[in-house]
Parts: structure tokens; C-alpha cells; sequence
């Protein structure tokens, strides 16, 4: 168990519509990163938070935002779905303010998104 | 930004073979991990090891920084040990993210 929980682990839906992916990062870890595994494109970085504040951003397509609460937890806000958005979204969490300066990233269980 | 490749993209084992799974980087980097990913998708955490060598259980890691390459070691497969095994590194410069490989997708069997 990597102390990052993720919810749902399912969810179904269908194009247009708008959904919200929540993580609960490791306790005592400020930083929250959000990826997306898409069959044809991998493990994608989407962004990250510290401590409540944006710090870095890849791929994150506009229909697409974040936040990271007070609590530190994260939700992804995904919206307008289409088809090519099914994929399985990852939160993971680190103790430090970016990717590296020795802090490893410990990775959720996933969120399956399907959409129909 | 960073290159990460791994190799090979598919191993096919018997149980109780050893294999060696190699990631290719192309920049220096302060942060390089090793995970596995279950067949149920979940993604394990196996290594943490931008340089030297570690070892738990029947895994093991070197990583040869200045010759920018990993390798993780398994022994003794199990089926257990079946899915597919990333490597992600993040480079030394600038505020990059940590970037995944391809994988390597081990495949044991009974």
C-alpha cells in the first residue's frame, strides 16, 4: 500500500460529460502530481501541486483542470469527455517541492475512466 | 527533454529464470525509479536509485549515472513477477517532470 488514495477506482460515462477524480496524497507529502495511461500515448504527466499552489504543468489538455485543497488532497476536473479520453488517470504524491531533490514519487491505484 | 528507453520491450520467461531489464537515459538525472505494473494495473514502487545499487528480496538495481543507464535484475521469476516494468527518470536541468519509458512487459510462465 502506497499511502496515496484514489477514488473512485471506476467510472463510467459518456461523451460531454464532466467528471471529478479525487487523491488523498500519503500523509506529510505537500506535492501532488496527476498522470493519464493511455493505450497508444503511455504514462503522460498532466501536473502537479505544492502545497496547494500549481508548479508544474505537461500535457493537460484545456478541458482539463486541478486544484490541490488546504487538506492537500487533489481532484482532477475532467470535462466535455471524449471518446480518447478513457484511460487510467494516476495521482501520486512526494514529500518534496518538485520531482527530484531525493524524493521518490509513490503512485495511487488509478482511476479506470471509460467513456462511452 | 529527457529520453528514457527501455529494453526490451518483451521478455518471455520460464518460473525460475533470471532476466535483466535495462533503461536507457538521456541526460544526467537527480531522480530515477523503477516500478511495476500488476496485471490489475496498479503501480508498484520497486526502486528509488538515481545512482549506486540496491537490492530487496530477489530484485536488485544498479544505476551507472555518468554512463546514463539502469538495470533492474530479477531472480528467480515467479508468476507474481508477471506485467510490465517502467522506468522513469527526471533530468538533473530545469523543473522537468519525471518522464516514464515504454516498459517492459515480462510475461512468466509455470
Amino acid at each position: 500500500d502506497s499511502g496515496v488514495t484514489q477514488t473512485p477506482k471506476h467510472l463510467i460515462t459518456a461523451t460531454g460529460q464532466r467528471v471529478t477524480l479525487r487523491c488523498s496524497p500519503r500523509s506529510g507529502d505537500l506535492s501532488v502530481y496527476w498522470y493519464q495511461q493511455s493505450l497508444d500515448q503511455g504514462l503522460q504527466f498532466l501536473i502537479q501541486y505544492y502545497n496547494g499552489e500549481e508548479r508544474a504543468k505537461g500535457n493537460i489538455l484545456e478541458r482539463f483542470s486541478a486544484q490541490q485543497f488546504p487538506d492537500l488532497h487533489s481532484e482532477l476536473n475532467l470535462s466535455s469527455l471524449e471518446l480518447g479520453d478513457s484511460a487510467l488517470y494516476f495521482c501520486a504524491s512526494s514529500g518534496g517541492q518538485g520531482f527530484a531533490y531525493n524524493s521518490p514519487l509513490h503512485f495511487g491505484n488509478g482511476t479506470r475512466l471509460t467513456v462511452t | 527533454g529527457i529520453q528514457v528507453e527501455q529494453s526490451p520491450p518483451d521478455l518471455i520467461l520460464q518460473e525460475g529464470a533470471n532476466s535483466t531489464l535495462r533503461c536507457n537515459f538521456s541526460d544526467s538525472v537527480n531522480n530515477l525509479q523503477w516500478f511495476h505494473q500488476n496485471p490489475w494495473g496498479q503501480l508498484i514502487n520497486l526502486f528509488y536509485i538515481p545512482s549506486g545499487t540496491k537490492q530487496n528480496g530477489r530484485l536488485s538495481a544498479t544505476t551507472v549515472a555518468t554512463e546514463r543507464y539502469s538495470l533492474l535484475y530479477i531472480s528467480s521469476s515467479q508468476t507474481t513477477d508477471s506485467g510490465v516494468y517502467f522506468c522513469a527518470a527526471k533530468s538533473n536541468f530545469g523543473n522537468e517532470k519525471l518522464t516514464f519509458g515504454t516498459g517492459t512487459r515480462l510475461t512468466i510462465i509455470p
